[in-house]
């Protein structure tokens, strides 16, 4: 059974730190994607990576997959309140069955 | 806003009763996905249409089915609901069916069996 984990599992920390969360997987995935989601809407698709090492910024919000293609994690600088949310990773290693991690559950105070 | 349609947003109903939920796909998206989300289970994936075809399925239910239809909206149909049932059902639409493409979902549909 392919899964993917996610740690932490809630963070709560104040706004202008840095924070890192992670993606792990025993399974190789022939992408990972990135998604936000806040309360009473839909995950919003922040990334997609595909090759192993790759380093993909969106503004204050880095992703990187790992070497062997079974990890990746999004680290956020000088976090806001704006990031409040659930992010969750999700991948397709083999067939197309779609796989979501449980997410990490992000509040930054203000 | 992402482009995909979810009907109804809320409902509400009892144990036995049987409920459609509607998805409108991004115009130009072929592929339909279907996800139940609840507090205990996380995001975890139904099952996938593409192009009027089911092309994976995932934890679905026997109790659950699923189409796609020529216009390429879908509906997941819901039968002899339990009280577990209770959960956010998300639709998702993509382009193809290539796993690095991404998805665009819906707001979702918010099912209170009572």
């Amino acid at each position: 059974t392919q899964l993917l984990e996610q740690s932490p599992q809630f963070l709560s920390i104040q706004e202008g730190e840095n924070l890192t969360v992670y993606c792990n997987s025993s399974s190789v995935f022939s992408s990972l994607q990135w998604y936000r989601q806040e309360p009473g809407e839909g995950p919003v698709l922040l990334v997609t990576v595909v090759t192993g090492g790759e380093v993909k910024k969106l503004k204050r919000l880095t992703f990187q997959f790992g070497d062997a293609r079974k990890d990746s994690s999004l680290h956020i600088t000088a976090a806001q309140p704006g990031d409040t949310g659930l992010y969750l990773c999700a991948g397709r290693a083999g067939g197309f069955k779609t796989i979501f991690g449980a997410g990490t559950r992000l509040f930054v105070k203000a | 806003d992402s482009g995909v349609t979810q009907t109804p947003k809320h409902l509400i109903t009892a144990t036995g009763q049987r409920v459609t939920l509607r998805c409108s796909p991004r115009s130009g998206d072929l592929s339909v996905y279907w996800y139940q989300q609840s507090l205990d289970q996380g995001l975890q994936f139904l099952i996938q249409y593409y192009n009027g075809e089911e092309r994976a399925k995932g934890n679905i239910l026997e109790r659950f089915s699923a189409q796609q239809f020529p216009d390429l909206h879908s509906e997941l149909n819901l039968s002899s609901l339990e009280l577990g049932d209770s959960a956010l059902y998300f639709c998702a639409s993509s382009v193809g069916w290539a796993s690095n493409q991404p998805q665009h979902f819906g707001d979702g549909t918010r099912l209170s069996i009572l």
